[in-house]
């Protein structure tokens, strides 16, 4: 089945500095790659998604990259703010009926 | 617009129990799916839903249990629960099934379930 490995597992950035999150894939016939932001006591929220025929998208402060050759993709987010404090997800998925498989999530803390 | 709604949102279950969470996804969506998420992971797939028809299947054993209903509701249940079970239970909705083109999956707030 697809494998999906998140880093770094905890990342603490200076309030308006950029944060930069990164996962790695095995499974070459991966075709979507969403990014979700949990807050404490709150379900997954979608927050931007790629897919394999686009090696970049960018939404405002945020931006997604994906090298498929390598198999990585990576979220940016630029001018990091207080709320953006939260748990960060990849995610994944091959275009079957397997759901999506998501990495073990990264910790993000942006220090004032 | 109402978003993907869950209920209950936290419950407890005595071990050997069974339970049942209800999910209703997006007015106009078509599929829901769950997942379980242990504290301090990544959601993990457990069933999808289409149509009314089981279309996915994560690797959990037979005493998880799904159903969709024909106004695209749906229903987990687990049977004889273990310690294990604990987890939050999160429901996802999307237009069509995942993995067809520009389908996006949107997540309830999630059941929390504590099994002693």
């Amino acid at each position: 089945g697809e494998n999906v490995e998140q880093h770094p597992s905890t990342l603490s950035v200076q309030e308006g500095d950029s944060a930069v999150i990164k996962c790695t894939y095995s499974d070459s016939a991966s075709n979507y790659f969403p990014w979700y932001k949990q807050e404490l006591g709150k379900g997954p929220q979608l927050i931007i998604d790629i897919r394999s025929n686009v090696g970049e998208k960018k939404d405002q402060r945020i931006a997604v990259t994906l090298n498929k050759t390598a198999k990585h993709f990576s979220l940016h987010i630029t001018e990091t703010q207080p709320e953006d404090s939260a748990v960060y997800f990849c995610a994944l998925s091959g275009g079957g009926a397997d759901g999506l498989t998501f990495g073990k999530g990264t910790h993000l803390i942006i220090q004032p | 617009d109402a978003g993907v709604t869950q209920s209950p949102t936290h419950l407890i279950k005595t071990r050997g129990q069974h339970v049942t969470l209800r999910c209703s996804p997006i007015s106009g969506h078509k599929s829901v799916s769950w997942y379980q998420q242990v504290l301090g992971q990544g959601p993990q797939f457990i069933f999808q839903y289409y149509e009314k028809e089981e279309r996915g299947r994560g690797n959990f054993p037979d005493r998880f249990s799904a159903r969709q209903f024909p106004n695209y509701s749906s229903e987990l249940n687990v049977n004889a629960l273990l310690l294990g079970d604990s987890a939050l239970y999160l429901c996802a909705s999307s237009s069509q099934a995942l993995g067809a083109l520009n389908t996006e999956a949107f997540f309830g707030q999630g059941t929390r379930l504590t099994v002693v």
